[in-house]
């Protein structure tokens, strides 16, 4: 029962060009999101979250975009840097007590 | 200096056998968790602790244990290892009660192979 769907497993992108990771939820309940960055044979790192009460949060190059009709949510990245190259994990929640449902994870590759 | 640190990196052993994982934090965090990455790469939680005390047992066998001796340190042993068992086991810490908002900070894992 996959909860969040992150259904491309791999994208490749050019250095300097936008990233654009998506990510699909089917619990309308969720409420709180959250992407994760793994390095190989490195654990997940905390990127950046958004509440279900915005559309929108930016930090830096990253920037979460939340369609909660759609129930779709997406991580842009401007401008890719060869360090994004990474495996970005969506997660979300169901308020403030629940744990986390994590995606599969999209391999990022930035291409030189 | 590591901040969540877990040995071993990489365990193979027989099934039958017992075996145990080990995670310290040095961050002072008051909530540590241990994560199962299957084969199907999805990264599910099996327990947390907050100070010490049981917060989320999620479904999972009662072959897995987990010890928390102090606040920095939640160990996992498995008893009678099975082929299912083999996966990425993550530990993690973060500094509040253990709700579903707070950042987690994940060790490197360790990659258990049962043969």
């Amino acid at each position: 029962d996959q909860q969040v769907k992150q259904n491309s497993p791999s994208l490749s992108v050019q250095e300097g060009r936008i990233s654009i990771l998506n990510c699909d939820y089917t619990n309308s309940m969720f409420d709180y999101f959250l992407w994760y960055k793994k390095y190989p044979a490195e654990g997940p790192t905390f990127l950046i979250s958004i509440s279900s009460i915005k559309d929108k949060n930016e930090d830096g190059r990253f920037t979460v975009f939340l369609n909660k009709s759609a129930k779709h949510l997406s991580l842009h990245i401007v401008p890719s840097q060869p360090g994004d190259s990474a495996v970005y994990f969506c997660a979300a929640s169901v308020g403030f007590e629940d744990k986390i449902i994590f995606g599969k994870g999209t391999r990022l590759h930035i291409l030189p | 200096d590591t901040a969540v640190s877990q040995t071993p990196k990489y365990l193979v052993t027989q099934m039958g056998n017992d075996k145990s994982i080990k995670c310290e934090q040095n961050l002072g965090h008051d909530t540590m968790y241990w994560y199962k990455q299957d084969s199907k790469k999805f990264l599910k939680i099996m327990f947390s602790y907050n100070n010490k005390e049981l917060i989320i047992n999620e479904t999972v066998p009662n072959r897995f244990s987990p010890k928390s001796p102090d606040k920095a340190h939640l160990n996992l042993h498995i008893n009678s290892l099975e082929l299912g068992d083999s996966a990425v086991y993550f530990c993690a810490s973060s500094q509040g009660t253990g709700t579903a908002h707070e950042k987690l900070f994940f060790g490197s894992g360790t990659q258990l192979s049962v043969l």
